[in-house]
């Protein structure tokens, strides 16, 4: 089976850097994900790594290793509007492209 | 539109009834997912479609759960005698292929269905 951990809620301020970690235990998956979800709204994409390492896309970093079974989304130049909740998600192996979502992280960020 | 829609934005129903709930995904997207989002928490996958057949059905949670597709297009997924623990959010998302390899294919979410069995 497969499964994905996030910390519950990160706090941070404006202008600060966060990292929002996501641990798994999956047998073998394409890549891992990142979405975002403003409360009530729909998730979106944020980025996404096939190998190992860092991809960036502006303000937002996501990085992966999976000989350690662990990736993490990076925030920078915090703003109020990124405040939401933040999801990685893997596509697993097989035929189908379908998602398994982590538990979700749910980041306030304070003035 | 551009984006996936779904209709009813909200549905309260009572327990035992059957609801439909739709999606409109992106022109031109192959592929179809429904995925269930309960309070707090992460999104399930409930079943996938690549044009109008369904390879995985494995998320549906019970056999009053069923979906399809027309015209590889426009969804319904159906809850016949409806009970508490289905109330949810209810997302739809399309991509543009299913089988992507290595590479990423990006999955858009429509805004969802809240159901609520009262």
């Amino acid at each position: 089976g497969q499964s994905l951990e996030q910390p519950s809620e990160v706090t941070a301020v404006e202008g600060a850097i966060v990292q929002i970690n996501c641990t798994y235990q999956t047998s073998g998956f394409y890549g891992l994900s990142w979405y975002q979800q403003h409360d009530g709204g729909a998730p979106t994409f944020l980025s996404y790594n096939a190998l190992d390492g860092l991809e960036e896309t502006g303000r937002f970093s996501s990085f992966l290793s999976r000989s350690d079974s662990y990736g993490y989304l990076l925030l920078q130049e915090l703003q109020m509007k990124d405040s939401a909740s933040y999801f990685c998600a893997v596509r697993v192996l097989g035929a189908t492209n379908k998602l398994i979502f982590g538990t979700g992280t749910l980041l306030a960020v304070q003035p | 539109g551009a984006g996936v829609s779904q209709s009813p934005s909200n549905k309260v129903t009572e327990k035992g009834k059957d609801v439909e709930l739709r999606c409109d995904p992106i022109s031109g997207h192959t592929a179809l997912y429904w995925y269930r989002q309960s309070l707090g928490q992460g999104l399930e996958f409930l079943i996938y479609f690549q044009g109008n057949s369904a390879p995985d059905k494995s998320g549906l949670p019970s056999d009053r759960f069923s979906a399809e597709r027309t015209g590889g297009s426009v969804s319904t997924l159906t809850i016949q005698r409806t009970q508490q623990e289905d109330s949810a959010v209810y997302l739809c998302a399309s991509s543009f292929s299913s089988w992507v390899g290595g590479r990423t294919d990006t999955q858009y979410f429509g805004p969802g269905t809240r159901l609520t069995v009262l």
